[in-house]
């Protein structure tokens, strides 16, 4: 599995757009780029996920460069409710049931929206 | 849909003691994997259960155990209990036919503290 590195916080003021970088340089070809958000006493939730170029949903950007070893996660217009840990994972997906991904969590970017 | 739901929300035991935690997936997953989540850390991936079988394992001993239902229902049995193994507990579920789509839906969690 491919090791990931990520800033461990960063502090952001509302409304402003917050770019979280993660380094994955050992990433293999068959590897998705996935990122999971959490908040203080809850269960990791599922953000956006890709594999190149650029990603987009209704709550944030993926940008990925073509060597695809790293990755920006790109939250536009945090507020206070952003303030979460950022979680950058980096694994194959195994479309079997019995050989379902397993995941593998760094420690994540502390992220502080402050007011 | 009540989403992912785990039992019970704190616990608290002595060294050497046993626990069962319950997990019961989210609507339409058969997938369920369990997750440690120590202070300050990422979760750690510890097993996963589809038809009734461990899958896969993380590197947790033998004292960390679990079983699968047939209506796809979890449990997480730790015997030994040692301090280290206060944690947050975490149960994820998936559908086994997700394709491509990295996502894993969280519980809660469960607080456990050993004394």
């Amino acid at each position: 599995l491919a090791k990931t590195t990520q800033p461990i916080s960063m502090d952001s003021y509302e409304g402003q757009e917050v770019n979280i970088t993660c380094s994955h340089n050992n990433i293999a070809t068959n590897d998705y780029i996935t990122w999971y958000q959490q908040f203080p006493s809850q269960g990791p939730r599922f953000i956006i996920q890709g594999y190149k170029t650029k990603v987009t949903n209704e709550v944030a950007s993926l940008f990925i460069p073509a060597d695809r070893k790293s990755s920006t996660l790109s939250l536009p217009r945090v507020s206070l409710s952003d303030t979460a840990v950022y979680y950058c994972l980096v694994g194959d997906i195994i479309r079997s049931g019995a050989g379902s991904y397993q995941l593998t969590f760094g420690k994540g970017t502390k992220l502080s929206v402050i007011p | 849909d009540a989403g992912v739901t785990q039992s019970p929300t704190h616990l608290i035991k002595t060294r050497g003691q046993q626990v069962t935690l319950r997990c019961s997936p989210k609507s339409g997953h058969d997938t369920v994997s369990w997750y440690q989540q120590a202070l300050g850390q990422g979760p750690q991936f510890i097993f996963q259960y589809y038809e009734e079988e461990e899958r896969q394992r993380g590197n947790f001993p033998d004292r960390f155990s679990g079983h699968q239902f047939p209506n796809y229902s979890s449990e997480l049995n730790v015997n030994a209990l040692l301090l280290g193994d206060s944690a947050l507990y975490l149960c994820a579920s998936r559908p086994s036919l997700a394709g491509e789509r990295n996502e894993q839906f969280f519980g809660p969690g469960t607080r456990l503290t050993v004394l």
